[in-house]
């Protein structure tokens, strides 16, 4: 069975500063990688996804991550963070083969943005 | 547009008692799924649909859960003699493709 490692439950920045938030996955056959954003009070938004193109994934709100498959990773980062990236930050990734609708997902990253 | 949609947003029961989710998926959206979020986890995966094709129920925790979907349209994830560990949030998610999932806001069940 797949498993999502998030290091960091909570991770806190200033405003302005590098976000890295990581993650870690279990799967010898690169699948579908996901970050998904959850606001306060609000569902899930997809923030970016790696489909075996470009390793290097840039999403919305000046968000990328980088698929390293040598080190089953995808880490998320934001060169500079701002007051409204506060949230928590979730990865997912699909199971192989037949069943890629199956996304595991790590427990979340609460990003805090200190001003 | 609108997006996928949920109800009730919250929903507080006593243990033993019968409950129903609904969702509303993003009209035209084939695929349907539950998910689980417990306190400070991520999300379970319970159940996938595809059109008319047989659900994938491999995620469903025991047989006091079960989900229905009529066509392309809302489903309902109802649980039996809940139990309070059934507490958590649930959220619907649709898809056209399998690679782009839609999250509802999710409806927080509290089992008393």
């Amino acid at each position: 069975a797949q498993s999502v490692t998030q290091l960091g439950s909570h991770v806190s920045v200033s405003e302005g500063a590098l976000v890295l938030l990581r993650c870690n996955y279990s799967s010898s056959v690169p699948p579908y990688l996901f970050w998904y954003v959850q606001y306060p009070n609000q569902g899930l938004q997809l923030l970016l996804k790696y489909t075996s193109a470009a390793t290097l994934v840039k999403g919305i709100n000046g968000f990328e991550a980088e698929f390293k498959k040598s080190e089953t990773s995808f880490h998320l980062t934001k060169p500079s963070a701002h007051m409204s990236d506060a949230a928590e930050y979730f990865c997912a990734v699909s199971d192989p083969g037949g069943s890629n609708y199956k996304l595991t997902f790590g427990k979340g990253t609460l990003l805090t943005v200190n001003p | 547009g609108a997006g996928v949609s949920q109800s009730p947003s919250n929903k507080v029961t006593e243990k033993g008692k019968d409950v129903e989710l609904r969702c509303d998926p993003i009209s035209g959206h084939t695929a349907l799924y539950w998910y689980r979020q417990r306190l400070g986890q991520g999300l379970e995966f319970l159940i996938y649909f595809q059109g008319n094709s047989a659900p994938d129920k491999s995620g469903l925790p025991s047989d006091r859960f079960s989900a229905e979907r009529t066509g392309e349209s809302v489903s309902t994830l109802t649980i039996q003699r809940t139990q309070q560990e059934d507490s958590a949030v649930y959220l619907c998610a649709s898809s056209l493709w399998v690679d782009t999932q839609y999250f509802g806001p999710g409806t927080r069940l509290t089992v008393l």
